[in-house]
């Protein structure tokens, strides 16, 4: 298993603009998290799912920001009509509650940075 | 809501020394995970160690270990035999163990410097 991999690793944009990132998580976990991460901050959560349904929304996800997890596999995150308060790493993390048992631990990737000119 | 609070900025340590990173939060809940998460330059955030608040015992992980006072609502890190390879954002965070409630609350990080 290679982990959490998230696409693409940088993207830069025009004000305006619509962009797509896409997560796929490690292959057994059903749980899937997105948080952005601005310059000099900790991660902060935007939402979660658990398989296909997405259970809970961060009120920074405002109605220009959309996820979906299709099949409880991949996961995109998109941001329509972006601004520069857009610019930030976007991570994606995912975890597992395997025979009832959390651990805890989330999992992340590389994350995906959004520069917005 | 619930809060967490990372003090210190920057911190460095000695190669081999042992260093301290502290961290406080702010909760109305008894029941609740607190973890440290690093995350080094240009790498993925990785799980360096967690605590369970109902667990009286502090958490170990070979050179690392806690300091949980839930009274005071303080989690400090303490690394030990500090290695090169320790340099990176630090971060603490929080979550809920109400059912449903997935999200976890970081503060701000701490970047730990190792001067060789």
């Amino acid at each position: 298993d290679t982990g959490v991999s998230q696409n693409p690793r940088h993207k830069i944009t025009k004000r305006g603009q619509n962009v797509t990132f896409r997560c796929d998580p490690i292959s057994e976990h059903n749980r899937l998290y997105w948080y952005r991460q601005t310059l000099g901050q900790g991660p902060e959560f935007l939402t979660y799912f658990q398989n296909e349904a997405q259970l809970e929304k961060s009120r920074l996800l405002s109605d220009r920001f959309s996820a979906e997890r299709p099949k409880g596999s991949f996961s995109t995150l998109e941001i329509q009509r972006t601004e520069q308060g857009d610019s930030a790493m976007y991570l994606c993390a995912s975890s597992s509650a395997a025979g009832g048992s959390w651990t805890g631990e989330l999992f992340f990737g590389e994350g995906s940075r959004l520069t917005v000119l | 809501a619930q809060t967490v609070t990372q003090s210190q900025p920057e911190m460095s340590v000695q190669e081999a020394e042992t260093v301290t990173l502290s961290c406080t939060y702010d909760t109305s809940e008894s029941d609740y995970y607190l973890f440290w998460y690093k995350q080094p330059p240009s790498r993925q955030m990785i799980l360096v160690i967690r605590q369970e608040a109902y667990k009286q015992q502090n958490a170990t992980e070979n050179r690392f270990s806690v300091n949980f006072q839930k009274a005071a609502k303080s989690f400090s890190l303490k690394i030990s035999d500090s290695q090169l390879g320790d340099a990176a954002m630090y971060f603490c965070a929080y979550r809920s163990n109400n059912f449903g409630n997935e999200k976890l609350t970081f503060g701000t990080g701490t970047r730990l410097t190792i001067i060789p």
